[in-house]
């Protein structure tokens, strides 16, 4: 059975801090990854993609790491709008497409 | 921004009837997807569609469960003979070449 597995926290942290998650993946044949953010009763929505070169989007870092078959999230200057749950989502293929399996996704909660 | 867009926001129905969910998903996009996510629990795939038929399903997506794009435009998610655990958000997504899923913002299906 194929798995994705995150910590569900919550992470409950000061602004301004930075936090780390990671999302671990048992399909070492997985194709793609995304960290995907959820607002309570919300939709998912695109956070980022994660390449295996690691890439940033402002206060945002995600790496992948296909040896230890991991990928991570890290939120630098973490704002009050920060707090959410934040989805692991890994594709692999199958076939001609691709199968999605989410994480149970890990709970952020940043106070003043 | 173009967005997916779902119909009804919150159906309600008696157990034992048929509900069909609506989907627009956005116009020059290829791949269709429907998800669930009982209340508390993680996003988890229904259902991919390409080039109109269904390319991959889950274990969840039994007999009960259709799919269709009857004119183009609309992607249907039919569920017979609903259950008191079909019960949950149902979310679809659509996928342009070589960009990642756009979700839609869910319906909120309430089996009585």
């Amino acid at each position: 059975r194929k798995e994705v597995e995150q910590d569900p926290g919550p992470f409950n942290v000061p602004e301004g801090a930075t936090v780390a998650f990671n999302c671990t993946y048992s399909n070492s044949a997985s194709q793609s990854f995304f960290w995907y953010r959820q607002d309570c009763r919300k939709e998912p929505k695109l956070l980022m993609s994660v390449y295996s070169s690691g890439n940033e989007d402002g206060r945002f870092t995600a790496q992948l790491n296909r040896a230890s078959q991991y990928i991570s999230l890290l939120i630098r200057d973490s704002k009050l709008s920060d707090s959410a749950t934040y989805l692991c989502v890994v594709f692999e293929a199958s076939g001609g497409s691709y199968i999605p399996t989410f994480g149970r996704g890990t709970s952020l909660i940043v106070h003043p | 921004e173009p967005e997916v867009t779902q119909t009804p926001s919150h159906q309600v129905t008696q157990m034992g009837q048929e509900v069909i969910l609506r989907c627009v998903p956005i116009s020059n996009h290829l791949y269709f997807y429907w998800y669930r996510q009982i209340l508390g629990q993680k996003v988890e795939f229904l259902v991919s569609f390409y080039n109109n038929e269904i390319s991959e399903k889950s274990e969840i997506f039994d007999d009960q469960f259709s799919v269709e794009r009857p004119d183009g435009s609309n992607f249907t998610l039919k569920i017979r003979s609903t259950k008191l655990e079909d019960s949950a958000m149902y979310f679809c997504a659509s996928v342009g070449r070589n960009q990642p899923q756009h979700f839609g913002d869910g319906t909120r299906l309430s089996i009585l």
